[in-house]
């Protein structure tokens, strides 16, 4: 499957804790995305990369949020001191220009 | 503000019965807007964009700028298109995608 991947697929946790999601995105595309869906909702976004630069970020990102995308290749976005608002689906998108984004499986977090 | 919204949660409709399911944006810049779908347990992806006025299993949808809208319409539905629906905005500014709340299309036989 050369498709964008994420992992872990579900992640349950206590509230207070650090927690840390991977994607991977498709190998040529330049630019990543990291959106956040909650139940009723549409994807929300959170940050995008173009190769290792992190050039938006989401108002919605508190200070608890960040992610990284060291070589421009995979990313991680860590959650620390989880508070129980922040259980969603964590979605990565990666792409090469505007037109079109790839969706990852998501990353399913309960924080309890 | 920018803004995506999709009036209907749940649209329900028989088989073989047109379907359009609504999408109103509001922009100050040129839009440039998208349906993405996700069938079930699958992840989401595109099914069309205005800007290549495409036609995808039988779906459609037109940019009309005077009413802000970007309605997805099929003639004949079919029990396959049963699915979630979102309608998106790609913001240049700072390619940011924006998404309607969905739209829950369920095809009954």
């Amino acid at each position: 499957d050369t498709g964008v991947s994420q992992d872990p697929r579900h992640k349950i946790t206590k509230r207070g804790q650090n927690v840390t999601f991977r994607c991977d995105p498709i190998s040529e595309h330049n630019r990543l995305y990291w959106y956040r869906q909650t139940l009723g909702q549409g994807p929300e976004f959170l940050t995008y990369f173009q190769n290792e630069a992190q050039l938006e970020k989401s108002r919605l990102l508190s200070d608890r949020f960040s992610a990284e995308r060291p070589k421009g290749s995979f990313s991680t976005l860590e959650i620390q001191r989880t508070e129980q608002g922040d259980s969603a689906m964590y979605l990565c998108a990666s792409g090469t220009g505007k037109e079109t984004q790839y969706f990852g499986p998501g990353t399913r977090l309960l924080v309890l | 503000a920018q803004r995506v919204t999709q009036p209907e949660k749940l649209l329900s409709v028989f088989k073989g019965a047109p379907v359009e399911l609504k999408c109103n944006y509001s922009y100050s810049g040129s839009p440039e807007l998208f349906w993405y779908v996700q069938y079930s347990r699958q992840r989401l992806q595109l099914l069309l964009r205005h800007i290549s006025r495409e036609s995808i299993k039988g779906f459609t949808a037109d940019l009309n700028k005077g009413e802000t809208s970007f309605h997805l319409k099929k003639p004949f539905a079919q029990e396959e298109d049963s699915a979630m629906y979102y309608c998106a905005l790609f913001m240049d500014s700072n390619y940011q995608l924006i998404w309607g709340a969905g739209t829950k299309l369920i095809i009954k036989p």
